[in-house]
């Protein structure tokens, strides 16, 4: 079975534009979570998806958005990049949503760089 | 307030030596445990879980984990280090009750050096 795909998997950007990163789950799965990676802070979480519906959102700005498709391909989308914005950005995906007892899979990440 | 604590930024073992990582908790009731770990410019990989029964887990890649109700712990340990498990660790909680992983508390990381 594959794993979880990113895409790119690296990213430099400016100050003020703004970003798409993608996120290919596992085949079956339908959960799809994503986190925020850096030295300072660890691992903070973004969102999580289920069946295209956001269940959660971590404590971040409006600038950080996503959405689900109906493949449970991911998508999450930074606008007005910021310096602090420069991560590592984590996907995820396990196979249900509701279940506590899940192990997730994780992708390989997005490096984002903000210059 | 529910969290997590891996007392230990790094951890420095020789190899052949065993080794533990240590995790503590404080969440209310019977939690749900998970050990990743993240080796560098990878994602994170997940080791093993405790979720009930048998307070000592084995998991992957010869580690084990043991729950300790009464130590609020979940200390992972490995009994011979290899070079190759150099790589960040981490401790992961969740409350049986709140299935979204936006309650998933992870812990801050612990890396882990094994020296030849």
């Amino acid at each position: 079975k594959a794993g979880v795909t990113q895409t790119p998997r690296y990213l430099i950007k400016t100050r003020g534009q703004q970003v798409t990163l993608s996120c290919s789950p596992i085949s079956g799965h339908r959960s799809v979570s994503w986190y925020q990676q850096t030295p300072g802070q660890g691992l903070q979480f973004l969102f999580e998806y289920f069946s295209e519906t956001q269940r959660n959102k971590g404590n971040f700005p409006g600038r950080f958005s996503g959405r689900q498709f109906s493949n449970s391909r991911s998508e999450m989308n930074v606008s007005t990049l910021e310096l602090g914005d420069s991560a590592l950005y984590l996907c995820a995906s396990s196979s249900r949503s509701g279940s506590s007892y899940n192990e997730q899979f994780f992708g390989p990440g997005t490096r984002l760089t903000v210059l | 307030a529910q969290s997590v604590a891996q007392p230990e930024d790094q951890v420095n073992v020789a190899e052949g030596n065993p080794l533990t990582v240590k995790c503590t908790y404080s969440v209310s009731g019977n939690p749900y445990l998970f050990w990743y770990v993240q080796y560098p410019n990878r994602g994170l990989q997940f080791l093993l879980k405790y979720i009930t029964g048998d307070n000592l887990v084995k998991g992957s890649y010869g580690f084990e984990a043991e729950f300790n109700k009464s130590q609020t712990s979940f200390h992972l340990k490995k009994p011979s280090a290899l070079v190759s498990d150099s790589a960040l660790y981490f401790c992961a909680v969740r409350d049986p009750n709140m299935d979204s992983n936006y309650q998933l508390i992870w812990g801050a990381g612990t890396k882990l050096i094994i020296k030849p």
